[in-house]
C-alpha cells in the first residue's frame, strides 16, 4: 500500500488544456515536495511546501498544501507538449532521518 | 545549484555478477546519501539510508547483504549489487542531502540489466 497515493495515474490532454494532480494521504508530512522525472533521468525539484494552506506558484504550476498537511494538489494552466512527465509528490515525515516517501505517480502526456 | 552525478548511467552484465554504483556530491559535503529503485512505470522507493562514517539504514525488504552500501567520504556512496540476478534489473537512483533541513539533490540514475 503507497503511503502517498496519486489521482489520476494517467493523464493524457490536449495541448492548453487545464489539469490537477492530486497527493493524498492518512498521514501528516512536515513538509511536501514536487517532482518531475524524464525517461532515463532522475527526479528534478519543483517545489517544496511546508506550511498547512500554504499555495505556491511557477510560472503555469499552482501547488497547494493542505491545511491539515495530509495532502496536496499540482495545478497546470494551459499545458505545453513540454510539460509531458511523470510527476511525483514525496512528503517527509520524520524529523530524524528525513527520508522521502515518493507517491505511486502522474504520468502527463499533453499532446500537440 | 548543488550536483549529484550518478556512475554508471547504464550497465549490462550477466547473472552473477557484482555491479558497483557511485553517486558523488560534485559541489557541496553530503552528510546522508540515499539510495531508491524504481521499476518500470512506477515510482521511487527507498531502499536504504546512508550517513558518512556510519552503518546504512535499510528499509524493511531490502536484504542488506545483496545491496552493500558504503559511505566512507563526504562526497562518495556506493551501491554495491552482489551476485546479480535478472530479478535486480531496474533503475537505481541516488540522492545526496548536506544538512538535515536542506533539500535532497538526485543523481541521474543507472539503468541496470541483468541478462
Amino acid at each position: 500500500t503507497q503511503l502517498l497515493e496519486q489521482s489520476p495515474q494517467f493523464l493524457s490532454i490536449q495541448e492548453g488544456e487545464n489539469l490537477t494532480v492530486y497527493c493524498n494521504s492518512s498521514s501528516v508530512f512536515s513538509s511536501l515536495q514536487w517532482y518531475r522525472q524524464e525517461p532515463g533521468e532522475g527526479p528534478v525539484l519543483l517545489v517544496t511546501v511546508v506550511t498547512g494552506g500554504e499555495v505556491k506558484k511557477l510560472k503555469r504550476l499552482t501547488f497547494q498544501f493542505g491545511d491539515a498537511r495530509k495532502d496536496s494538489s499540482l495545478h497546470i494552466t494551459a499545458a505545453q507538449p513540454g510539460d509531458t512527465g511523470l510527476y511525483l509528490c514525496a512528503g517527509v515525515r520524520d524529523t530524524g532521518r528525513r527520508a522521502l516517501t515518493f507517491g505511486s505517480g502522474t504520468r502527463l502526456q499533453v499532446q500537440p | 545549484g548543488a550536483v549529484v552525478s550518478q556512475h554508471p548511467s547504464w550497465v549490462i552484465c550477466k547473472s552473477g555478477t557484482s555491479v558497483k554504483i557511485e553517486c558523488r556530491s560534485l559541489d557541496f559535503q553530503a552528510t546522508t546519501m540515499f539510495w531508491y529503485r524504481q521499476f518500470p512505470k512506477q515510482s521511487l522507493m527507498l531502499m536504504a539510508t546512508s550517513n558518512e562514517g556510519s552503518k546504512a539504514t535499510y528499509e524493511q525488504g531490502v536484504e542488506k547483504d545483496k545491496f552493500l552500501i558504503n559511505h566512507a567520504s563526504l562526497t562518495l556512496s556506493t551501491l554495491t549489487v552482489t551476485s546479480a540476478h535478472p530479478e535486480d534489473s531496474s533503475f537505481y537512483i541516488c540522492s545526496a542531502r548536506g544538512r538535515e533541513n536542506q533539500p535532497q539533490h538526485f543523481g541521474d540514475g543507472t539503468r541496470l540489466s541483468i541478462l
